[in-house]
């Protein structure tokens, strides 16, 4: 049974330049949340999307957009770029509403110079 | 103040000792505890999570949960090597599409052989 995957496993951009992450959930979910890890710190949430819809938004800018296909594979998309947005970004999957069963990729490490 | 803190240690204890991971979260509203333990490098790995107050036991593990102080603890009996990660801390609500769910920062915690 794969896991949650995500590509690429890394990324090196320059600011002002935009990028897009790709995740592929768990076999038999179908929610995508995203998050964001700075060093040193846990995941923020950034969004979650389900049923092609982006079902909650945390507290990032416009600059962050996703999708979702049909096949609840998901996008994550920044515009932009920021010095600012170096991190490593997340991939979590999970079926329906339930909050408390996610299950994370290993992550997209982005570094923005 | 943050909704979840956790301690970032670095927490180091000689191989075998029992460990405490500890955190306190200020929303009333979160009915799920969730630990998760992430290797250097990698995504989050759920451990284990706990439905409102009481103990929850897996193995070596056990996460305890008081809602009347809003105290999370993980408690690691026989602690090896390769407990040796970070222990992220995260409640939610029941359902994720009403409640997003918060992290904590993450304690380091590194077993002595």
């Amino acid at each position: 049974d794969a896991g949650v995957t995500q590509s690429p496993t890394h990324l090196i951009k320059t600011r002002g330049q935009q990028v897009t992450l790709r995740c592929s959930p768990k076999s038999g979910h179908d929610t995508v949340s995203w998050y964001q890890q700075a060093l040193g710190q846990g995941p923020q949430f950034i969004f979650q999307y389900y049923e092609e819809e982006e079902r909650q938004r945390g507290n990032f800018p416009d600059r962050f957009s996703g999708h979702q296909f049909p096949n609840y594979s998901s996008e994550l998309n920044v515009n932009a770029l920021l010095l600012g947005d170096s991190a490593l970004y997340l991939c979590a999957s999970s079926w329906g509403d339930l909050s408390y069963e996610q299950y994370f990729g290993p992550g997209t490490r982005l570094t923005v110079t | 103040q943050k909704e979840v803190e956790q301690d970032p240690g670095p927490l180091s204890v000689p191989e075998g000792a029992i460990v405490s991971l500890n955190c306190t979260y200020s929303n009333s509203a979160f009915q799920y505890f969730m630990w998760y333990r992430q290797y250097s490098r990698k995504g989050p790995e759920l451990l284990m999570y706990t439905y409102s107050s009481g103990n929850k036991e897996d193995g070596r593990f056990t996460a305890q949960v008081d809602k009347s102080s809003k105290y999370i603890s993980l408690f690691i009996r026989d602690s090896q090597p390769s407990d040796s990660a970070t222990y992220l801390c995260a409640s939610g609500g029941l359902y994720s599409s009403a409640s997003k769910i918060i992290f904590g920062s993450g304690t380091r915690l590194s077993i002595r052989p």
